[in-house]
């Protein structure tokens, strides 16, 4: 079965520091893994996604994860955190035409 | 490049009114979806279009939610009879084609029901 779970409903983080969210999946197969934004009243946004090759991916606004296959995990960072980026984030698998939605974390960053 | 569009961004109804929502996802993307956003939750699939033919239709409570995509473009999606527990936002997104994975969605239409 696929599925994909985020463990943190919120992230609370400084501005200027670092940032971790976190996300772990289940798929039968390789796993297509993206991250999606979603500001106040708006829709989801991409960021990123993984397919293949380098674990580390790069992607919008200064975003990267990092694809873990021995701990089916795919983790949102960023190595400086801004207000702006205070938002809702969403993990998602891609696996036979399904996209499998994690149930978000709330991201807070304080000034 | 326009965005996916969706209207209305915001509807009140009372239970048991009908109501429609529009999508015009992006040109040349031929896979539209239709999700239910539930309040602080993520995306569950409604609907799944290659074209004009709804190729997943499996979440797609049939006795009061419909769809259509004529001419494989736009799409609607209807509710009638509407219920309390339908008040959430119904998003649209689009793909390029499937296999591709990466969704562009609309920014939402929020319903409110009475």
């Amino acid at each position: 079965a696929q599925s994909v779970a985020q463990p943190e409903d919120q992230v609370n983080v400084a501005e200027g520091n670092p940032l971790t969210v976190k996300c772990t999946y289940s798929v039968s197969g390789n796993p297509y893994l993206f991250w999606y934004v979603q500001y106040p009243n708006r829709g989801l946004q991409f960021l990123l996604k993984y397919i293949t090759g380098d674990n580390l991916v790069k992607g919008s606004y200064g975003f990267e994860a990092e694809f873990n296959k021995s701990q089916t995990s795919f983790h949102l960072k960023k190595p400086s955190a801004l207000v702006s980026d205070s938002a809702l984030y969403f993990c998602a698998l891609y696996n036979f035409n399904k996209f499998y939605f994690g149930s978000g974390t709330k991201l807070n960053v304080k000034p | 490049e326009a965005g996916v569009v969706q209207s209305p961004r915001y509807k009140i109804i009372e239970k048991k009114q009908p109501v429609a929502f529009w999508c015009n996802p992006i040109s040349g993307h031929n896979t539209l979806y239709w999700y239910l956003q539930n309040l602080g939750q993520g995306p569950e699939l409604l609907i799944r279009y290659e074209n004009e033919e709804a190729v997943d239709d499996s979440q797609l409570p049939k006795d009061r939610f419909s769809a259509e995509r004529l001419k494989g473009v736009d799409s609607t999606l209807k509710i009638q009879p509407a219920e309390l527990g339908d008040s959430a936002v119904y998003l649209c997104a689009s793909s390029p084609e499937a296999g591709t994975g990466e969704l562009f969605f609309g920014e939402g239409s929020r319903l409110t029901v009475l």
